[in-house]
């Protein structure tokens, strides 16, 4: 499977715990980008990589979440002492400027890692 | 602020009938424009694009719409069938500055047999 995977795709915690999520890009792609998505609503902008360079961050990742992709290639999203209100989709896409599909920035999406915090 | 909303949260359809979905947007600067499909468990996929340049694009089955003047988006789906049955977004980013794409709330589309 050459699309975007995510690790792991459940994941249940109980509130102040910490928690690690897991995105591989597809492989070609240099961008990546992390978004929350709650019930009901749009995936939430959390953040955007160029290849190892975190270049933007949404006021919504407090300072409870850190992101990194240290080598370029895959991402780790962490988020420390897990509130309720972080239960959500978290969703990884990635995309390259030299293999559109479309006329921009299309993104590529992975299944989401489920969060939800006891 | 910027906003991507759309007018309905639901919409159905007969099979075989077209399907029209609609979206506002308040930001006169973004330059690009992106429907996005969601079925239950899966991440968004792209379907279609347009620029800011852009009055209409036209895909496989699909169309999508541009109208700067009131800052509306609409995506036209022909010949719906059951498996177009999903949620659809819209976003907007810009295709310099960053790339950060912002999504409306969604409309989901049922398909009737």
């Amino acid at each position: 499977d050459t699309g975007v995977s995510q690790n792991p795709r459940h994941k249940i915690t109980k509130r102040g715990q910490n928690v690690t999520f897991r995105c591989d890009p597809i492989s070609e792609h240099n961008r990546l980008y992390w978004y929350r998505q709650t019930l009901g609503q749009g995936p939430e902008f959390l953040t955007y990589f160029q290849n190892e360079a975190q270049l933007e961050k949404s006021r919504l990742l407090s300072d409870r979440f850190s992101a990194e992709r240290p080598k370029g290639s895959f991402s780790t999203l962490e988020i420390q002492r897990t509130e309720q209100g972080d239960s959500a989709m978290y969703l990884c896409a990635s995309s390259s400027r030299h293999l559109q599909v479309g006329l921009g920035n299309e993104q590529f999406f992975g299944p989401g890692t489920r969060l939800t915090v006891l | 602020g910027e906003s991507v909303g759309l007018h309905l949260p639901t919409l159905s359809v007969q099979e075989g009938d077209n399907s029209i979905i609609n979206c506002a947007y308040s930001n006169s600067a973004s330059d690009y424009f992106i429907w996005y499909k969601q079925e239950s468990g899966k991440g968004p996929q792209f379907i279609i694009d347009i620029r800011s340049n852009m009055d209409k694009r036209q895909g496989q089955r699909v169309t999508v719409l541009l109208n700067k003047t009131v800052k509306h988006l609409s995506l036209q789906i022909a010949a719906t069938q059951p498996g177009d049955s999903a949620v659809y977004f819209c976003a907007e980013n810009k295709i310099t500055g960053g790339f950060k794409t912002i999504f409306g709330a969604g409309t989901r589309l049922f398909v009737k047999a």
